[in-house]
């Protein structure tokens, strides 16, 4: 079983539409999860990073946090044509490398 | 401005040159990353240095040597490329703990 789970996509929604992007994964020592946003031959960006469980917000993202079901979410409100992207989801242990999920393609149509 | 920069940002070449890729830091950070990006988008770390120090060495060919001359440089050299190769290469710096901020990226094609 591979450390990090991502559907890779693509996702197509309508402008204005509510995004769920999600991961499980499968160590439960992770303690660091973030979501990045890599635009098409540019470098990833962190969007949010959180280190406990629940919910984090910050503007139209939340991510949210389950350690128990070992699975992170990252939703998108009104959605915009300029949130399409490729969404990365990582992890990692305290001082340790960050483990990527292959990322998912998103296209916000308008 | 920038703060982590990348040199050259496209590279194409035969099979069997050497080539070299540079990273600078200008955010103080001790952790420097290389990780290398296939067509698939999959993200995969290659190497870490903390102080110059290697850290992090994944299941990376000989081929692949990355050299750090002080904090705030990471290059990484490539023997006798091959076409698997072809990919875009990551450099990236992290503080303590927290996110990473990546370089623009190399695109490297191996022909």
């Amino acid at each position: 079983q591979k450390e990090v789970e991502q559907d890779p996509g693509p996702l197509s929604v309508p402008e204005g539409a509510i995004v769920s992007l999600n991961c499980t994964y499968s160590n439960s020592a992770f303690q660091y999860f973030m979501w990045y946003r890599q635009y098409s031959r540019k470098g990833p960006e962190l969007l949010m990073y959180t280190y406990s469980s629940g919910n984090k917000e910050d503007g139209r993202f939340t991510a949210q946090v389950d350690k128990s079901s070992k699975y992170i979410s990252l939703f998108i409100r009104d959605s915009q044509p300029s949130d399409s992207a490729t969404y990365l989801c990582a992890m990692s242990l305290i001082d340790d490398k960050i483990i990527f999920g292959k990322g998912t393609r998103l296209h916000i149509l308008p | 401005d920038t703060a982590v920069s990348q040199t050259p940002k496209y590279l194409v070449t035969q099979m069997g040159n050497d080539k070299s890729i540079k990273c600078e830091q200008n955010l103080g950070h001790d952790t420097m990353y290389w990780y290398k990006q296939d067509s698939k988008k999959f993200l995969k770390i290659m190497f870490s240095y903390n102080n110059k120090e290697l850290i992090i060495n994944e299941t990376v060919p000989n081929r692949f040597s990355p050299k750090s001359p002080d904090k705030a440089h990471l290059n990484l050299h490539i023997n006798s490329l091959e076409l698997g190769d072809s990919a875009v290469y990551f450099c990236a710096s992290r503080p303590r703990f927290d996110e990473q901020f990546f370089g623009p990226g190399t695109r490297l094609t191996v022909l």
